[in-house]
């Protein structure tokens, strides 16, 4: 069956580095990807959308790579912020644009 | 501020009950998505609806069902309701109907006792 991965444990990291967050996936051929940033008791903000003949897109701090043979997606927030703590989830959508499924997401706390 | 409207934030009812929740897209989306998000299933895709019609169906169990009326606007009901129901229900909207770019709505908590 379809399976998403993001990493459970929560990602620590001091102001001004680059957070990495990670997204697997198997048993899956996503047509596109998105990341959303979610703040307790919130709902999700859509960040990015790469789509599967995009190796790479960018913008403002943020990075997402994606890569089909991994099977994997990166997502890059650079100088980091204490404003940038808070979840991340990743999304994989299908072809048919009528299925979208998300991870479980990884808690982001950056350190002033 | 997502430009997505739900109503009610919060909602206390007991097992068996029906509720309604209701949400407003943003200005100009025609898709509407609803998602039930619990701490032990993450975030689930419930089902879409796209000027009205409904469009893609995802892990909606058979109590609950949802309607778009000529207004956009959305209501997902809730019947039967079990102490599992309990969740944040998001609603979200988009420009087309390939669930891209979506727009969620700040949610509402439903608990049931």
């Amino acid at each position: 069956s379809q399976k998403i991965e993001q990493n459970s444990e929560a990602l620590n990291i001091q102001e001004g580095k680059t957070a990495t967050l990670t997204c697997n996936y198997t048993n899956y051929s996503p047509a596109y990807l998105q990341w959303y940033r979610q703040d307790p008791g919130r709902g999700p903000v859509f960040l990015l959308l790469i789509r599967e003949n995009e190796k790479e897109k960018r913008k403002e701090r943020l990075k997402v790579t994606f890569d089909t043979t991994l099977k994997q997606s990166l997502f890059h927030i650079t100088a980091s912020q204490p404003a940038d703590s808070a979840t991340y989830l990743c999304a994989l959508g299908n072809n048919a644009g009528n299925m979208l499924t998300f991870g479980g997401g990884t808690r982001l706390m950056v350190k002033p | 501020d997502s430009g997505v409207t739900q109503t009610p934030k919060h909602l206390i009812t007991a097992t068996g009950q029906r509720v309604t929740l209701r949400c407003s897209p943003r200005s100009g989306d025609l898709s509407v998505y609803w998602y039930q998000q619990s701490l032990d299933q993450g975030l689930q895709f419930l089902i879409q609806y796209y000027n009205g019609e409904e469009r893609a169906k995802g892990n909606i169990l058979e109590r609950f069902s949802a309607q778009q009326f000529p207004d956009l606007h959305s209501e997902l009901n809730l019947s039967s309701l079990e102490l599992g129901d309990s969740a944040l229900y998001f609603c979200a909207s988009s420009v087309t109907a390939l669930m891209d770019e979506q727009y969620f709505g700040p949610g509402t908590r439903l608990t049931v006792t």
